[in-house]
């Protein structure tokens, strides 16, 4: 198995800009989730989703849509890029049920100009 | 609101001595804690979970964690630390919340240097 993979591993766009990030899962996860990670500040959530056709706002949600149209996949878009989007991107899934673990991707590293 | 706390920007420990990286909590209700560690430009990887029972949690890696509800604490230990440990480490507690889902809070991240 695969486990959570995620491309682009890298990416560099200018402001305004836009760009989808895709994150893949073959452990057959009902939810599936979004983080960004900065400096200092651990990960949060962006958006997250309990199960294909579903999405939900996390910590951090403005300037990010997400659709999750097949259950093994979680889009995250950017429609406008910033320079305060500059980050690395994480994708998660976990099982069903409020004590499992989360699952996470390589990571992609997004700059803005 | 739920969050966790993690003292420590860095923890420095030889090879072969015991190590422990601190985690403090804030939640209402029920902790359900988390442990993991992301190695250099790779994702994070769960060590071990604290939901209920007993209070010394055995996880991956030959790391565990203390839960103790008076302190608050859940701190990660290992009895003799490698040079292969050094690695960025997170505690997380989950949110509760309606809807489904499980949204967890990160601490700010422990940097573990093990040197020989």
């Amino acid at each position: 198995n695969a486990g959570v993979t995620q491309t682009p591993k890298f990416r560099v766009l200018k402001t305004g800009q836009s760009m989808t990030l895709l994150c893949a899962q073959d452990m057959n996860h009902e939810y599936m989730y979004w983080y960004r990670q900065d400096p200092g500040m651990g990960l949060r959530l962006i958006h997250y989703s309990v199960g294909e056709g579903t999405t939900a706002k996390g910590e951090v949600p403005d300037g990010y849509n997400v659709s999750r149209l097949k259950k093994q996949n979680f889009l995250l878009g950017l429609e406008s890029a910033a320079p305060s989007q500059t980050s690395v991107y994480f994708c998660a899934s976990s099982q069903a049920g409020v004590y499992n673990e989360q699952f996470f991707g390589p990571g992609t590293r997004l700059t803005v100009l | 609101a739920q969050s966790v706390a993690q003292p420590e920007d860095q923890v420095n420990v030889a090879e072969g001595n015991p190590l422990t990286v601190k985690c403090t909590y804030s939640v209402s209700g029920n902790p359900y804690l988390f442990w993991y560690v992301q190695y250099p430009n790779r994702g994070l990887q769960f060590l071990l979970k604290y939901i209920t029972g007993d209070n010394l949690v055995k996880g991956s890696y030959g790391f565990e964690a203390e839960f103790n509800k008076s302190q608050t604490s859940f701190h990660l230990k290992k009895p003799s630390a490698l040079v292969s440990d050094s690695a960025l480490y997170f505690c997380a507690v989950r949110v509760p919340f309606t809807g489904g889902g499980n949204k967890l809070t990160f601490g700010t991240g422990t940097q573990l240097k093990v040197e020989l």
